[in-house]
């Protein structure tokens, strides 16, 4: 069975600084991987994917993250935060194409 | 395209009662899925549709949850005999599925039920 550990549970960062925020994954098979995004009172929006190919992956609003499939991770990036990016954040591994398994989150906070 | 949209947005209702959710779906998209998310962790995979049927369900989805997409479009979660550890929010996602590039499940904005 897939299972997804995000080691972060808050991250608070300063506006234009980088941020990491990282997820491990368990699994027997090949996965798909996933980065969502989930602004206060809104809807889990994607982030990014990661299907197979390239092991590093852009996303929308300057996100990326990289595969690495020895280590298990998935660790997303960004180079600099805005105010904007406050929210919370959620890893998520499939082994098929349909059932996503969700980390617990990590709520970034970032500060002018 | 407007989304996926849920209704009720938020649901108090009394232990034992009956509840019903309502989902509608980004309009061609083929697949529905329902999750579970609880105060401070990740949602949890409930059940999911291809087009009508209903193709897995979680073990979380005890016997008196139900589900249906009757004609293929809109989705309903009905909870029956409520108990307070169903009080979640509950998330509906849609996709469309021609091939697993293009299968992005897209969310709604979730109905919180808060069961006394």
């Amino acid at each position: 069975a897939q299972s997804v550990t995000q080691l972060d549970s808050q991250v608070p960062v300063f506006e234009e600084a980088p941020v990491e925020l990282r997820c491990n994954y368990s699994s027997s098979v090949s996965v798909y991987l996933f980065w969502y995004v989930q602004y206060p009172n809104q809807g889990l929006q994607l982030l990014l994917k990661y299907l197979s190919g390239s092991t590093l992956v852009k996303g929308i609003n300057g996100f990326e993250a990289e595969f690495n499939k020895s280590q298990t991770s998935f660790h997303l990036r960004k180079p600099s935060v805005h105010i904007s990016d406050t929210a919370e954040y959620f890893c998520a591994v499939s082994e098929n194409d349909y059932k996503l398994s969700f980390g617990a989150g990590t709520t970034v906070t970032v500060r002018a | 395209d407007t989304g996926v949209s849920q209704n009720p947005r938020h649901k108090i209702t009394k232990r034992g009662q009956n509840v019903t959710f309502r989902c509608d779906p980004i309009s061609e998209h083929n697949r529905l899925y329902w999750y579970r998310q609880t105060l401070g962790q990740g949602p949890e995979f409930l059940t999911y549709f291809q087009n009508e049927a209903q193709l897995e369900k979680s073990r979380l989805l005890s016997d008196r949850f139900s589900a249906e997409r009757p004609k293929g479009s809109f989705s309903t979660l009905e909870i029956q005999r409520t108990e307070q550890g169903d009080s979640a929010m509950y998330l509906c996602a849609s996709s469309f599925r021609p091939s697993i590039s293009t299968d992005t499940q897209y969310f709604g904005p979730g109905t919180r039920l808060t069961v006394l």
